[in-house]
């Protein structure tokens, strides 16, 4: 069965620190990435997805993204993280066995000290 | 300008008792999904309808069910809700059921189950 690991569990931050999310998923088959974030009281909004092409995937706010097929990974990156960053961030992977469903990581809660 | 309204945002039932959440897009998109997401777990599909085509996953108890009376609504049925159904309930819409098309997520509904 296919699943999805964020290591991370709660990632505490100062701003201007780079930030690396980890992200790992288990499916030998064609996938489509993607991060989402949940900024507190909000809904999940999408941050970036690979589908195909340059590895390298840039998102809104100043993330990205670097698909390594051999590693299995997609792992999110952010240079210079501000207070607003406070948010869940939640790895998905679509795969194409049958309906559209997104497997989720069970998320990385980041904190941004001021 | 919201696109994905779920109803209410917090809902309190007791053990057993019938209880329905809501679920309405303005996006004319032709999937809709019902995740639950259980404390510091990963969202989890329970199903989906694409267009008026019920999509069960095979994990999904019986206990849940889902009402999709027209493009824009879409209902879900906890039959006899027990304590461990205390989670929050994410909606999701999609143009299309591929992975090539976004999923748009609701705010979500979190259920007490007392």
């Amino acid at each position: 069965a296919q699943s999805v690991s964020q290591h991370n569990h709660h990632v505490i931050l100062s701003e201007a620190a780079s930030l690396e999310l980890g992200c790992n998923y288990s499916y030998g088959g064609t996938v489509n990435l993607f991060w989402y974030v949940q900024y507190p009281g909000q809904h999940l909004q999408l941050l970036l997805k690979y589908f195909s092409g340059d590895p390298l995937v840039k998102g809104i706010k100043g993330f990205e993204a670097e698909f390594i097929k051999s590693k299995f990974s997609f792992n999110l990156r952010k240079p210079s993280v501000q207070w607003s960053d406070t948010a869940e961030y939640f790895c998905a992977v679509l795969t194409f066995t049958g309906a559209n469903n997104l497997f989720f990581g069970t998320g990385t809660r980041l904190t941004v000290i001021p | 300008d919201a696109m994905v309204i779920q109803n209410p945002r917090y809902q309190v039932t007791q053990f057993g008792k019938p209880v329905t959440l809501s679920c309405s897009q303005t996006l004319n998109h032709n999937v809709m999904y019902w995740y639950q997401q259980k404390s510091s777990q990963a969202p989890k599909l329970l199903f989906h309808y694409y267009d008026k085509d019920f999509n069960n996953e095979a994990d999904t108890p019986d206990n849940f069910q889902s009402r999709r009376p027209n493009t824009s609504f879409c209902f879900l049925d906890i039959r006899s809700p027990g304590l461990g159904d205390a989670a929050m309930y994410l909606c999701a819409t999609s143009r299309e059921p591929t992975g090539y098309y976004e999923q748009y997520f609701g705010p979500g509904t979190r259920l007490t189950v007392t």
